[in-house]
């Protein structure tokens, strides 16, 4: 057990819905990271957030947008949901803002039909 | 973006055997690390490796991060059937400001 929580753990939606995916990270981490696991794309960074702010962006979409909030809990808001977003969404925590070294959750399963 | 080319993409052996993988990259990473994802669960970080040449063990597992910063391996020895899983490997570069780049994975399948 990683200490990090995502929820829910499976989710099946319709094309043009929207979702919202929720992490807890470890007590103490500040830092809180999103990633898209795809079979074509494998782990793809997304976003961090560190203590309510963003701090770095990667490959996230127009359409997605995410959040931490001052509980350090963080969620990630999926619009206009299309056929190709069916992936698996992984939240991590760290302590530090500047750390490869990265506490994983169970993940999110989005499948979108 | 960058990209990491990690092979093999997957390896089926004997228990007790040696394992060897590998990650290159086109360009230079300040950091590397190596993670293993089991069926239904995130990844979990193995080792972490930030100094070029630098040799780190962890149990029976042993990485190296390639003097050039553009390369790591992961020897796992004695294989037993809890290695099975998906091994990546990730770089980072300096101030981790662009996430990590994660290869595609090595898929280990352990035979009795």
């Amino acid at each position: 057990d990683s200490g990090v929580t995502q929820t829910p753990k499976h989710l099946i939606t319709a094309t043009g819905q929207r979702v919202t995916l929720r992490c807890s990270p470890r007590s103490g981490d500040l830092s809180v990271y999103w990633y898209q696991q795809s079979l074509d794309q494998g782990l793809q960074f997304l976003i961090q957030y560190y203590n309510g702010e963003e701090r770095a962006k990667g490959n996230i979409l127009e359409r997605f947008s995410a959040q931490q909030f001052p509980d350090l809990h963080s969620e990630l808001n999926l619009s206009s949901l299309e056929l190709g977003d069916s992936a698996l969404y992984f939240c991590a925590s760290s302590v530090e803002h500047r750390t490869g070294e990265l506490f994983f959750g169970e993940g999110s399963r989005l499948t979108v039909l | 973006g960058q990209q990491l080319n990690q092979s093999p993409q997957s390896m089926f052996i004997q228990e007790g055997e040696d394992v060897s993988m590998n990650c290159t990259s086109s360009s230079i990473f300040n950091t590397w690390l190596w993670y293993k994802q089991d069926p239904g669960e995130g990844p979990v970080l193995l080792i972490a490796l930030y100094k070029a040449g630098e040799l780190t063990s962890n149990g029976r597992l042993t990485a190296q991060f390639g003097i050039t910063r553009k390369d790591s391996f992961l020897n796992i020895s004695a294989s037993i059937p809890s290695d099975v899983g998906i091994y990546f490997c990730a770089g980072q570069n300096g101030g981790g400001a662009d996430g990590l780049t994660f290869g595609k994975g090595t898929h280990l399948i352990i035979q009795p």
